[in-house]
């Protein structure tokens, strides 16, 4: 089955609100998260890391928290903007590889 | 910046033909991937290279397999091209337990 999930698949924000996006994990051992972005006809990118000795990571305009207790992680992203339209995805980086979920697709509406 | 390309943007292929998918990373990454991405799947990936001329199967093998002769390149074969194996695909590469970096994918489709 599937070790990471996203909860919705689709989300719809106004321009200039902020943005949640969710993602559930199943292996407690997991130690090591990335959100990428995906914007049609590229590859994903990647946007912010976290490692579960930390409960919350920065970085320009986006923020994730990590809730080890439940199993969840999410992306806010703040003051969202129509760039920020794209696919976004949680991964759990293991060893050897990334595990996907399968993705939130976010919309700006002007 | 890391510099992951792949081949081909877009490729139309018959069924039954032999298919060969090209990716080249200039960073001297130890870990290459191939990933396959379908609508409502995600990515799922279908083999990875930890060292030259070393490979490892992914959760989706079949009806594949890859060749790495040289560090910074990393090739995908279909042996003989099926219509589920229309698809996108994605490569990317990564230093030993780094950040993996991805191409911008190769279209293929299978007719």
């Amino acid at each position: 089955g599937e070790s990471v999930g996203l909860h919705l698949p689709t989300l719809s924000v106004q321009e200039g609100d902020n943005s949640i996006i969710n993602c559930a994990y199943s292996n407690s051992a997991s130690d090591y998260f990335i959100w990428y972005k995906q914007e049609s006809g590229k590859g994903p990118q990647f946007i912010i890391d976290i490692r579960s000795n930390m409960d919350k990571r920065q970085g320009q305009r986006v923020t994730v928290l990590l809730n080890k207790t439940v199993k969840h992680l999410s992306l806010q992203i703040a003051a969202t903007q129509p760039g920020d339209s794209a696919v976004y995805f949680c991964a759990e980086n293991g060893a050897y590889k990334l595990s996907f979920g399968a993705g939130t697709t976010v919309t700006v509406r002007a | 910046d890391v510099k992951v390309t792949q081949s081909s943007r877009y490729l139309v292929k018959r069924t039954g033909e032999k298919v060969f998918l090209e990716c080249v990373q200039d960073m001297d990454h130890e870990n290459m991937f191939w990933y396959r991405q379908d609508p409502g799947l995600g990515l799922r990936l279908i083999y990875f290279s930890y060292d030259v001329k070393m490979k490892e199967k992914g959760d989706i093998p079949e009806g594949y397999s890859v060749s790495r002769e040289k560090k910074e390149r990393f090739s995908l074969i279909l042996e003989s091209a099926s219509t589920n194996q229309t698809s996108m695909y994605l490569c990317a590469s990564r230093p030993a337990r780094g950040t993996q970096h991805f191409g911008d994918g190769t279209r293929l489709s299978i007719l």
